[in-house]
């Protein structure tokens, strides 16, 4: 049973292009977590999905940032006009239910320059 | 009141020794404190977690200590070593969803 799977793993993108970060959960789960990590601090809750409904977005920027978690597919995380500041490691985790205890994915490097 | 304070930020220990990290919380709804444990270019790893009706856990060699009364959870690596060199990371929920984590501790264990 394949993990988490995000992709890329490591994004370049330029100062004002879009962003697109995929996550695929485990096989069976429908939550799906995104989690932002700065260089040398914790995680940062974002978002938090069921298939087709944002449950949680109170951690997301108010703007130029999206989640989505389509019937069918990956669940994306998109950042619109990227800035310097969104450099950062992005997380995925999936549980099969309102669950505690999420698997993570091994994470996508955002790189902007 | 959202916040997990750890510390500390970084530790040294050798091989063998008990390396002791610390964290601590204000909102008394979160029930559930888990650990995690994440290599550099990895994604974090659930270690092992508690909720507030117990205060120890054992698995393995790793233990959590909770305090409910002084909103304090630690975590305990008993036998430490060079293999446990890793960020550690506490973290607190409350009703499911959301994780709000510590800064996270840097562990060496020197052989």
């Amino acid at each position: 049973n394949a993990g988490v799977m995000q992709n890329p793993r490591h994004l370049v993108r330029r100062r004002g292009q879009e962003a697109r970060l995929r996550c695929s959960p485990m096989k069976g789960h429908s939550h799906v977590y995104w989690y932002r990590q700065l260089p040398e601090e914790g995680l940062k809750f974002m978002v938090y999905l069921q298939k087709e409904n944002i449950i949680d977005e109170s951690g997301m920027p108010k703007e130029r940032f999206s989640a989505e978690f389509p019937k069918e597919g990956p669940s994306i995380l998109r950042i619109q006009q990227v800035v310097r500041g969104d450099s950062a490691a992005y997380f995925c985790a999936s549980s099969p239910v309102l669950d505690y205890g999420y698997t993570f994915g091994s994470g996508t490097r955002l790189t902007v320059v | 009141q959202q916040q997990v304070k750890q510390s500390p930020q970084s530790l040294i220990v050798q091989k063998g020794g008990i390396p002791i990290i610390n964290c601590a919380y204000e909102n008394t709804a979160f029930d559930y404190f888990p650990w995690y444990q994440q290599f550099p270019g990895k994604g974090p790893a659930l270690l092992i977690a508690i909720r507030p009706d117990v205060s120890e856990k054992k698995e393995g060699r790793f233990t959590i200590s909770f305090n409910k009364s002084a909103k304090q959870f630690s975590l305990h690596i008993m036998d430490s070593q060079p293999g446990d060199s890793a960020t550690y990371f506490c973290a607190a929920s409350a009703q499911g969803g959301k994780l709000i984590f510590g800064q996270g501790t840097e562990l060496s264990v020197k052989p």
